[in-house]
């Protein structure tokens, strides 16, 4: 069966530094990676998805990049945080090629101080 | 862009008593997809629809969907302390095979007394 692992699992930054958070997938081939954020009030927004290696589209202009340097990892970054990044952020994949159902990584709580 | 409502944004419900949460689209509606977040974990895949009338079932948790009203309502029978939390529903932009982004509603929080 398929797994999806997001470390870590909470993280205090201050504003300013850099941010790197990892989301492996296990149990599949070639997924669909997506990275989403989910803010009080706001919603679930979508950052970024990946059809494949190397391959990234952004939905929102703003202080954050991914990357996908593996075939079942995914990794979103910023080289400075801002206040604005605190949120709560969701890693999902699913099977590529399709546009199938989305399944859930247990997310990571990025507080910027 | 696509909106979707979720109406209540909030339910309290004594356990035994039964409860439906409606989705509404601006747009048509594509798929339409039901997931549930304990607070501070991520969410939990539910059910998909993809047909007007189409109707499935899970345990005591029904959704529907009407597609000419490009609403959706999950509807939970006997609602059990256990299924408190955040249900999203969430939606495709298009029909076709490349359209793998999901908009998402806010959410309604289901709290159940036991």
């Amino acid at each position: 069966s398929q797994t999806i692992h997001q470390w870590p699992a909470t993280l205090v930054q201050p504003v300013g530094s850099p941010l790197s958070l990892e989301c492996t997938v296990e149990g599949t081939s070639n997924p669909n990676l997506y990275w989403y954020r989910q803010a009080a009030g706001r919603g679930l927004q979508l950052l970024f998805y990946s059809v494949g290696i190397g391959q990234i589209s952004s939905e929102v202009p703003q202080n954050l990049s991914a990357s996908r340097p593996q075939d079942r990892q995914f990794i979103l970054s910023s080289k400075k945080l801002l206040l604005s990044d605190s949120g709560f952020y969701l890693c999902a994949w699913s099977v590529r090629r399709i546009a199938d159902t989305q399944y859930f990584g247990p997310g990571t709580r990025l507080t910027v101080l | 862009s696509q909106e979707l409502e979720q109406s209540p944004q909030s339910l309290i419900v004594q356990e035994g008593k039964n409860l439906t949460i409606n989705c509404t689209s601006s747009k048509t509606l594509y798929g339409l997809y039901w997931y549930k977040q304990k607070y501070g974990e991520g969410l939990i895949f539910l059910m998909m629809l993809q047909k007007g009338g189409e109707e499935k079932s899970h345990e005591k948790i029904t959704a529907k969907l009407d597609e000419k009203k490009q609403q959706s309502s999950l509807h939970i029978t006997a609602s059990q302390p256990s299924h408190a939390g955040i249900y999203l529903c969430g939606a495709r932009g298009g029909s076709g095979g490349s359209n793998y982004k999901l908009t998402f509603g806010k959410g309604t929080l289901l709290t159940v007394n036991p």
